[in-house]
């Protein structure tokens, strides 16, 4: 079955990088998602990475996979106050339409 | 830009009372989720559906029902609710052209039953 793990609190000083780790059981998947939920809103989708991938940078976003460990991470660096979320990492198989999510981990941006 | 809405952004209601939470997206989607969402637990997946008028139990569908008369709209039904049914309810929708499993959420309903 599916089963994704996440840390659940970091606190992060303004510019500093953060990173965001998360790890799955489900070998045979093929997309990684990181959602961001700002407080009282609905996630957005930040960025997702393909399982044949190991690497993909987004502007401030750097997501790195290890299939191997089946770990993910998800660094933002230069972090400003409006990082302050909850992002959950999500993991899909091909054919299937569900997406397992994490619990989420809580980023608090220190001014 | 995909859109999903939700009827309400907060809902109060008494116990036993039966409560329809609706969830419209405008992007043709055939697949359609609800979440609950509560501290330390994450999103668990309640219903989906993948076609009009097909659903699907997900993890905790245990007082719940749902349905999908049309495409664009999906709704979750409390037959009865309880107040361990208070929760932020969370509607997605997946689907169409390019990366079919990415979900894209409404801005939740939060319900309060007393």
């Amino acid at each position: 079955g599916e089963d994704v793990e996440q840390s659940l609190f970091l606190s992060v000083r303004e510019g500093d990088s953060s990173v965001i780790n998360c790890t799955y059981t489900d070998s045979s998947s093929t997309y990684l998602y990181w959602y961001k939920q700002e407080p009282g809103a609905g996630l957005q989708l930040l960025t997702y990475i393909f399982s044949n991938m190991d690497m993909k940078q987004d502007q401030r976003l750097t997501v790195l996979l290890n299939k191997k460990d089946k770990h993910l991470s998800l660094r933002i660096a230069d972090t400003q106050t409006g990082d302050s979320a909850i992002y959950f990492c999500a993991e899909s198989t091909h054919g299937n339409n569900r997406l397992a999510f994490g619990k989420g981990n809580q980023v608090v941006v220190i001014p | 830009d995909v859109k999903v809405t939700q009827s309400s952004r907060y809902l109060v209601k008494r116990t036993g009372e039966k409560v329809f939470l609706e969830c419209v997206q405008d992007m043709d989607h055939e697949n359609m989720f609800w979440y609950r969402q509560d501290p330390g637990l994450g999103l668990r997946l309640i219903y989906f559906s993948y076609d009009v008028k097909m659903k699907e139990k997900g993890d905790i569908p245990e007082g719940y029902s749902v349905s999908r008369e049309k495409k664009e709209r999906f709704s979750l039904i409390l037959e009865s609710a309880s107040t361990n049914q208070t929760s932020m309810y969370l509607c997605a929708s997946s689907g169409g052209q390019g990366r079919s499993y990415e979900q894209y959420f409404g801005p939740g309903t939060r319900l309060t039953v007393t």
